[in-house]
């Protein structure tokens, strides 16, 4: 089945250790975007990519960053974890075309905890 | 500006219970999507539906149903004979044609327990 993944689902680093998340996707979709999700509130979108093209919210913070090597993979980098960064983070897909476009279809999330 | 808007915090039915859950949203954008997610205490979003400004029909699917009316902005969400497993947190949502592509703007969700 056509499928987001997440890797890994449960993630815990300490205070100040970069941590990397990774997201894969077998949809062939050209854009993928990442959320951050605290406890009791709906997803934020921190940044996404359609195709090779980053496009960063205005607030996300300086310590998030993103990488896609390919149209499959998408990592998220956080390079100095805080206490607040503790959170689901989802990753998503979407089609920019054809039937169903724009439609964000979302992996099972990554949740970090930070010590 | 847009805006969704999912007033009920929170709702509590007994199984086999109808529940409606409500969605009112703004945007001035002539042409735009609406979807509903699911969230179940796993964690991951369930993609239920999507609906775009030009089709205000009302869709079933199963125990699903889904009222699109533009006059009143809202977009609403039932459940039939409702189960255990629907509790979950559903989101609303917005996609309007002007912004980025990454601009779907949630509600903040209502969070639906079914007790057996």
């Amino acid at each position: 089945d056509a499928m987001v993944i997440q890797n890994p689902r449960y993630q815990v680093t300490q205070f100040g250790k970069p941590v990397t998340l990774s997201c894969s996707q077998t949809l062939n979709h050209n854009v993928m975007y990442w959320y951050q999700q605290k406890s009791s509130q709906a997803p934020k979108l921190l940044f996404h990519y359609y195709d090779k093209d980053f496009n960063n919210e205005a607030d996300t913070p300086d310590n998030f960053q993103s990488r896609r090597p390919n149209t499959s993979f998408c990592f998220l980098d956080i390079r100095s974890p805080g206490l607040g960064d503790a959170a689901m983070y989802l990753c998503a897909t979407s089609s920019a075309s054809g039937i169903g476009a724009d439609t964000q279809y979302f992996g099972p999330g990554t949740r970090l905890t930070v010590l | 500006a847009q805006k969704v808007t999912q007033a009920q915090t929170e709702i509590s039915v007994v199984e086999k219970e109808d529940v409606t859950l409500d969605c009112v949203y703004e945007t001035r954008d002539t042409t735009y999507y609406l979807f509903w997610y699911k969230q179940p205490p796993s964690g991951e979003l369930v993609f239920l539906i999507r609906r775009n400004s030009f089709d205000e029909q009302n869709e079933i699917s199963g125990r699903y149903s889904w009222n699109f009316q533009k006059s009143t902005s809202s977009f609403n969400f039932t459940i039939t004979a409702s189960q255990v497993v629907d509790s979950a947190v559903y989101f609303c949502a917005l996609k309007g044609e002007r912004g980025s592509q990454g601009n779907l703007i949630f509600g903040k969700g209502t969070k639906l327990s079914v007790k057996p």
